[in-house]
């Protein structure tokens, strides 16, 4: 049971926006940054969305995040191929003094 | 060019110890925080441990609290992980991490290292 909860699949035609859900508490989210990794299979992580809503360099902008409260989103628009992937939300826990993730969500691309 | 490379990885019997290492290149090692993160095969990812970049504030999930020793040696631009008693529910990949930007954010991570643990 992971800390942050994810939904496990989300799915999309090529060209749609697809939004990815990571629900939090006051000791995680709501107390501290977001970040986002992109995982292609049998590939590291990526680092996709940093402190809720910056891209770093070279990410499309396609993909933006945000933040409210205990939530965060991550949000692909003009959903392409390349972007069939797993997605981890992840933050600091104060409560925990550890780094929690999100169980990861598997995007698809019908 | 930057990039993080781990080694130390392999079979070890439940109980075993194993040393991991990341080796960093191609930016200043001294000046980034560090973390190790593991994957269990077709599971998601799991925090591990955190070190600051003069090594003087450490964290550990709990899972691993007590077994496992997070280190660093920044005149040999190397991060190191001693694992100790291990389990099977250790199994994984290891990834070394350079804390790059605000936030906590890791924006190099290395190929990974597999650890199997099993009898």
């Amino acid at each position: 049971q992971s800390v942050l909860t994810q939904p496990p699949s989300a799915s999309g035609t090529p060209g749609q926006r697809v939004t990815i859900s990571c629900s939090g508490s006051s000791s995680n989210i709501g107390s501290n940054s977001v970040n986002w990794y992109q995982q292609l299979p049998g590939t590291a992580p990526k680092l996709l969305i940093f402190s809720n809503n910056q891209r770093p360099s070279g990410v499309p902008d396609r993909f933006s995040g945000s933040k409210s409260g205990t939530s965060a989103s991550l949000a692909i628009s003009g959903l392409q191929s390349e972007d069939e992937a797993d997605y981890y939300c992840t933050t600091w826990d104060d409560s925990l003094s550890g780094q929690v993730f999100g169980g990861g969500t598997k995007v698809t691309v019908l | 060019q930057v990039q993080l490379v781990e080694s130390g990885g392999g079979l070890v019997k439940p109980g075993g110890s194993l040393r991991l290492s990341c080796a960093a290149s191609g930016f200043t090692f001294s000046d980034y925080y560090m973390r190790w993160i593991r994957q269990a095969p077709g599971k998601g990812l799991e925090w591990v441990s955190y070190i600051s970049s003069s090594g003087s504030t450490i964290y550990y999930a709990d899972s691993v609290k007590g077994r496992f020793t997070i280190s660093r040696d920044n005149a040999k631009n190397s991060l190191y992980l001693q694992m100790s008693s291990l389990r099977a529910e250790d199994t994984a990949v290891y990834y070394c991490a350079r804390e790059g930007l605000s936030g906590g954010a890791c924006d190099i991570w290395g190929q990974g290292t597999m650890v199997t643990v099993s009898s």
